[in-house]
């Protein structure tokens, strides 16, 4: 199976900084990559499907970038919305796995 | 408008069988590139991905736990069903269940990502 490992695993931001969240993949595929972003008690949300396409109705502050086996997701200006939670999904392969998680917090 | 919608026991016994149900509206099940999955998330921890069922009715499972799992569908009823045999306290989770579409655009086949969710029903694994 493919290993998805996200960094960090927290992250302190202030309202207008510019994030960025890392997905590390154990091997190499071709794009079929999603993040979500969940908020505590709610199902997760999709922000980007197929590494940089945003999902329809998601702000454009929200970006996504890479290849092979380093994935990236940019938040350009933070807004107080976007504290949560944010996962990457590898589906690639038959199965797919998410990546442990990255919770953006308040600074 | 798709909704996708979750139901089974909120409570099962260790060693039981868990049966939950998603329940969909809005498109259908043997529609052409859909596929319905189950994913969980134990409290305060991360997602995990169960089983899918494609729209021709291809199945797939978590190597992990593919041997307790069963996942089928039924097009009349527009359900999806997924079996979990041997639980134990940690299969404690919220179960979601989710579609994925994928689609033709300038770009070519494009989409997966899992584009509509149910709320997710919370199963507590205890004696």
């Amino acid at each position: 199976d493919i290993q998805m490992t996200q960094s960090p695993s927290t992250l302190s931001a202030s309202v207008g900084d510019r994030v960025t969240i890392t997905c590390r993949a154990s091997q190499s595929f071709n794009n079929w990559l999603a993040w979500y972003q969940q908020k505590p008690g709610k199902a997760p949300k999709l922000l980007i499907y197929k590494a940089t396409t945003l999902e329809s109705g998601v702000p454009s502050r929200f970006s996504g970038s890479g290849s092979g086996t380093e994935f990236t997701l940019t938040i350009s200006s933070l807004q107080p919305d976007d504290f949560a939670t944010y996962y990457c999904q590898q589906y690639n392969s038959y199965s797919r796995t998410f990546g442990q998680g990255t919770k953006v917090e308040i600074k | 408008q798709v909704t996708l919608t979750e139901s089974g026991p909120a409570l099962v016994k260790p060693t039981q069988t868990l049966t939950l149900t998603c329940t969909v509206s809005g498109f259908s099940l043997s529609t052409t590139d859909i596929c319905v999955n189950w994913i969980r998330q134990p409290p305060g921890k991360a997602l995990e991905w169960l089983a899918r069922i494609d729209w021709d009715d291809d199945k797939y499972y978590s190597t992990s736990l593919k041997t307790r799992l069963t996942i089928s569908k039924d097009t009349s009823k527009n359900q999806v069903v997924l079996i979990m045999t041997s639980m134990d306290p940690v299969d404690t989770a919220t179960y979601y269940c989710a579609r994925a579409a994928y689609h033709y655009d300038s770009s070519g086949y494009t989409g997966g990502g899992f584009d509509n969710w149910g709320q997710g029903t919370l199963v507590t694994v205890s004696s």
